[in-house]
C-alpha cells in the first residue's frame, strides 16, 4: 500500500521558536495533501489543504500565517509553526491523496505516523 | 449538530467478544466511508474504506453502510487485545474527511 512517513516524529521546542514539519509520499505522487492536528482524547481536525505548485486552502479558524504550509513537489509537503506557543502543541498528522487508481478508491487519502510537538 | 456523531466510549469487552462500533452523519452528500484504527500516539491506520450502502467484509472486520438511515457501523469479530486502540469513523463527499470524535475500545484478556 501506499506510504506517508513524517519527520520529525517527536520535537520539543522553546515558545517563540518555529518548526517544520515534513510529510513525504514515498511510493506514489501526492496531489493533495492534507494537515490535521489532533489534541489528547479528541478526534482529528483539517487544518489545511495543499496542492503541489498552488497555495493552501486553510480551514476557518486556522491562521495561515502561523501555519505556513509549502506544496513544493508531488512527494514532499512541509508545515512550519511560526513562533510557537504552548497551545500550539499538539499532534499534527498529514495525509497524501494521489491518483493511484480510478473509480470509488480515487478519493482515498493516506496517513503520516503524525508528529508530536511539544512547546515549553 | 454535528455532521458526524460517534460515541467516544470507553468501550470495554472481553477477547473473544463481538464489537459494534457505530457512526451516524447528518450530510446526505458523503459518499466515502471509512473506519481507521489509531493506536496512542500514532497516525490513523485504514482498516475500511466504503462506497455504497451494505457490507465489506476483511478478515474479522466488517463495515456496514446504511445511507438511508445515515448511519455506519465497524464489527470485530473475536477481538483479541491487540484491537485495543481508538476507531475512528470518516466520511467524505468530494475530498475533505471528516472525522468523528473516535471511540475508545479496550479488549480484555
Amino acid at each position: 500500500g501506499a506510504v506517508v512517513s513524517q519527520h520529525p516524529s517527536w520535537v520539543i521546542c522553546k515558545s517563540g521558536t518555529s518548526v517544520k514539519i515534513e510529510c513525504r509520499s514515498l511510493d506514489f505522487q501526492a496531489t493533495t495533501m492534507f494537515w490535521y492536528r489532533q489534541f489528547p482524547k479528541q478526534s482529528l481536525m483539517l487544518m489545511a489543504t495543499s496542492n503541489e505548485g498552488s497555495k493552501a486552502t486553510y480551514e476557518q479558524g486556522v491562521e495561515k500565517d502561523k501555519f505556513l504550509i509549502n506544496h513544493a513537489s508531488l512527494t514532499l509537503s512541509t508545515l512550519t509553526v511560526t513562533s510557537a506557543h504552548p497551545e500550539d502543541s499538539s499532534f499534527y498528522i498529514c495525509s497524501a491523496r494521489g491518483d493511484l487508481r480510478s473509480g470509488p478508491g480515487e478519493d482515498e487519502q493516506f496517513f503520516g505516523p503524525g508528529t508530536r510537538l511539544t512547546v515549553l | 449538530q454535528k455532521e458526524v456523531e460517534q460515541d467516544p466510549g470507553p468501550l470495554s469487552v472481553p477477547e473473544g467478544a463481538i464489537v459494534s462500533l457505530n457512526c451516524t452523519y447528518s450530510n446526505s452528500a458523503f459518499q466515502y466511508f471509512m473506519w481507521y484504527r489509531q493506536y496512542s500516539r500514532k497516525g490513523p491506520e485504514l482498516l475500511m474504506y466504503t462506497y455504497s450502502s451494505g457490507n465489506k467484509e476483511d478478515g474479522r472486520f466488517t463495515a456496514q453502510v446504511d445511507k438511508s438511515s445515515k448511519y455506519i457501523s465497524l464489527f470485530i469479530r473475536d477481538s483479541q487485545p491487540s484491537d485495543s486502540a481508538t476507531y475512528l469513523c470518516a466520511m467524505s463527499g468530494t475530498y475533505k474527511y471528516i472525522f468523528g470524535t473516535g471511540t475508545r475500545l479496550k479488549v480484555l484478556a
